[in-house]
């Protein structure tokens, strides 16, 4: 089983604050994404990252994949309320593979 | 935009009811999947379809049926609610590594 770690599992800060979340396995994985999650909702496709080392930005948010596509990191820059959710990172240890879900980081950010 | 639509997003239902969770799709996936997702539990996988008329056991598939008639719905079936199978059910569609994932069904079983 290809279990993906995430940390931390709640994180509270105050708007304006920069933040970062991990996903960590002892495994490779050929792709790796990230969704969002609001509260009664499904999980929201952020970005799929495919290649070591690679580093994407969506607006404010900046993922990137390890070196040796075990590990992913997401930052977020000058957080915003309307960045409150839960945050799930999932991989496919190879193409054509079922997505294994992360626990899940639940960020809260208070105006 | 992808558009993954189920037929409920609230769902009360009795012990040793027939339960049924309808999942629609629009992007022409071959693939579609269901998901149950609990506090500390994250997702986890129930069925997933990759045709028509097929389909595949995931991690959980007690207590839990599927059909797949049509490329574009993929329904969950309960045959006899139970309370531990009260959660939030997440039907998605795409390829097995992206998934695009509908609004849920919180299932709460009494």
């Amino acid at each position: 089983t290809q279990l993906l770690e995430q940390s931390p599992q709640f994180l509270s800060i105050q708007e304006g604050e920069n933040l970062t979340v991990y996903c960590n396995s002892s495994s490779v994985f050929s792709s790796l994404q990230w969704y969002r999650q609001e509260p009664g909702e499904g999980p929201v496709l952020l970005v799929t990252v495919v290649t070591g080392g690679e580093v994407k930005k969506l607006k404010r948010l900046t993922f990137q994949f390890g070196d040796a596509r075990k590990d992913s990191s997401l930052h977020i820059t000058a957080a915003q309320p309307g960045d409150t959710g839960l945050y799930l990172c999932a991989g496919a240890p190879w193409a054509g593979n079922m997505l294994t879900f992360g626990g899940g980081t639940r960020l809260m950010v208070k105006p | 935009d992808v558009k993954v639509t189920q037929s409920s997003r609230y769902l009360v239902k009795r012990t040793g009811e027939k339960v049924f969770l309808e999942c629609v799709q629009d992007m022409d996936h071959e693939n579609m999947f269901w998901y149950r997702q609990d506090p500390g539990l994250g997702l986890r996988l129930i069925y997933f379809s990759y045709d028509v008329k097929m389909k595949e056991k995931g991690d959980i598939p007690e207590g839990y049926s599927v059909s797949r008639e049509k490329k574009e719905r993929f329904s969950l079936i309960l045959e006899s609610a139970s309370t531990n199978q009260t959660s939030m059910y997440l039907c998605a569609s795409g390829s097995t590594d992206t998934q695009y994932f509908g609004p849920g069904t919180r299932l709460t079983v009494l």
